[in-house]
């Protein structure tokens, strides 16, 4: 069965600095990997996605992320945070043969002035 | 366009009676799918439709979840006799084809509290 892992819950930077959000999965197969952002009262906004090619993939907000095969990882990077970026941040997996997305547990940004 | 919209945003009940939550999705798209987000945790897949069938139940954590859509437009999903446990927020997301790559797009949820 197919799992995703946040290992971090709770992520404190400062404004300005960077920032690295971690994803672990675990998979038989060719992964389809998501990160999506969610906001106070809000729903979730897809990121980006990673289905094959360039295993480096650029979404909105500035973010970037890596899939990294052979750590079966998949981190969320953004070079300079903003105190908008506060927010929670969740990790998925997409499984064709369920036609589901299993997501992580999340991991909550805090991002200090 | 309008996004995924969901009602009622808020619902408190009584442990034991029977609630129904509603989504409607975005103009077009063929697949929904419902989660439930437990305080703390991530989401949790229920039940995913393609136009008005549901190829996939495996979700819904007991008989007391039922799921309906009217073609490729409302769904609604029917907690029966609900339980304290219940207390989550359900989100419900649409995506135009349901090929499962394509993006999901998501509602801003529904908080229910069952006392």
């Amino acid at each position: 069965a197919q799992s995703v892992t946040q290992p971090d819950i709770h992520i404190t930077v400062s404004e300005g600095a960077s920032l690295e959000l971690r994803c672990n999965y675990s998979y038989g197969a060719t992964p389809y990997l998501f990160w999506y952002v969610q906001s106070p009262g809000q729903g979730l906004q897809l990121l980006l996605k990673y289905f094959s090619g360039d295993t480096l993939v650029q979404g909105i907000k500035g973010f970037e992320a890596e899939f990294k095969r052979s750590q079966s990882s998949f981190n969320l990077r953004k070079p300079s945070v903003h105190w908008s970026d506060a927010a929670e941040y969740f990790c998925a997996l997409y499984s064709g043969s369920a036609r589901q997305l299993t997501f992580g547990s999340g991991t909550q940004l805090t991002v200090l002035p | 366009g309008a996004g995924v919209s969901q009602s009622p945003s808020n619902k408190v009940t009584e442990k034991g009676k029977d609630v129904e939550l509603r989504c409607d999705p975005i103009s077009g798209h063929t697949a929904l799918y419902w989660y439930r987000q437990r305080l703390g945790q991530g989401l949790e897949f229920l039940i995913y439709f393609q136009g008005n069938s549901a190829p996939d139940k495996s979700g819904l954590p007991s008989d007391r979840f039922s799921a309906e859509r009217t073609g490729e437009s409302v769904s609604t999903l029917t907690i029966q006799r609900t339980q304290q446990e219940d207390s989550a927020v359900y989100l419900c997301a649409s995506s135009l084809v349901g090929s499962g790559v394509d993006e999901q797009y998501f509602g801003p949820g529904t908080r229910l509290t069952v006392t």
